[in-house]
């Protein structure tokens, strides 16, 4: 199985409202990236936080790591409706080489 | 900047069809290319993994084949389609600069009836 597995819930929320998704994996990690991607599109990335770091910051997202749970959560604050979309979690550790595997996807739906 | 390109947008083949998908890959040289195949709402599957031309690693014995022929160019092919090839189609790049982090182009819808 692929490492990443985000909390599989839809997760519908009114505009404003903040918006937090988890993720865990499964072995020991150099980095753990959060991507998003709005439907029918390619991914784009949105933040990248190292196996040191435990928590990190980009504008209205929030990323937080637990490596002794082996776990991720990513949070959107003050969401918009232009944040609906899905959220992968995406870790480096499983396949190595430059090689990323993604988890399932966590779906936002903001609604305005 | 990268921008990569893929083609075609959607495409509709009937089972036991040829394949050809293409991606092209604009500012940069000798690149890290994915292919990645996603499922209706699941995650993405990395299906083959270039370094360089002619040098593809295969993640998942499957129905598919990737070629490189040329530095920024990644194909993907299957010389007979199966219904469980239906799927978007993602080609990525890894950013100039960094071991880690992705560019994805736009991907291809592929409909196998």
């Amino acid at each position: 199985s692929q490492q990443g597995e985000e909390d599989p819930q839809a997760l519908s929320i009114q505009e404003g409202e903040n918006a937090t998704m988890n993720c865990s994996y499964k072995t020991s990690i150099n980095n753990l990236q959060w991507y998003r991607q709005n439907s029918g599109r390619g991914l784009v990335h949105l933040i990248l936080i190292r196996s040191n770091e435990r928590e990190k910051h980009s504008g209205r997202l929030r990323v937080t790591l637990d490596t002794s749970k082996k776990s991720s959560s990513l949070l959107i604050t003050a969401s918009r409706a232009a944040d609906t979309a899905s959220y992968f979690c995406a870790t480096d550790a499983y396949y190595g080489n430059n090689r990323l595997a993604f988890g399932k996807g966590n779906q936002v739906v903001v609604i305005p | 900047s990268q921008t990569i390109h893929q083609w075609p947008a959607t495409l509709v083949q009937p089972v036991g069809s040829p394949l050809s998908l293409e991606c092209t890959v604009e500012g940069t040289s000798n690149p890290n290319l994915y292919w990645y195949r996603q499922a209706a709402g699941r995650g993405l599957q990395l299906l083959f993994y270039s370094v360089g031309i002619g040098q593809i690693s295969s993640e998942v014995p499957q129905n598919l084949s990737a070629s490189r022929p040329q530095d920024r160019q990644f194909i993907l092919s299957s010389k007979k389609l199966l219904l469980s090839d239906s799927g978007f189609y993602l080609c990525a790049v890894l950013r100039q600069g960094s071991s880690y982090e992705q560019y994805f182009g736009p991907g291809t819808r592929l409909t196998v009836t």
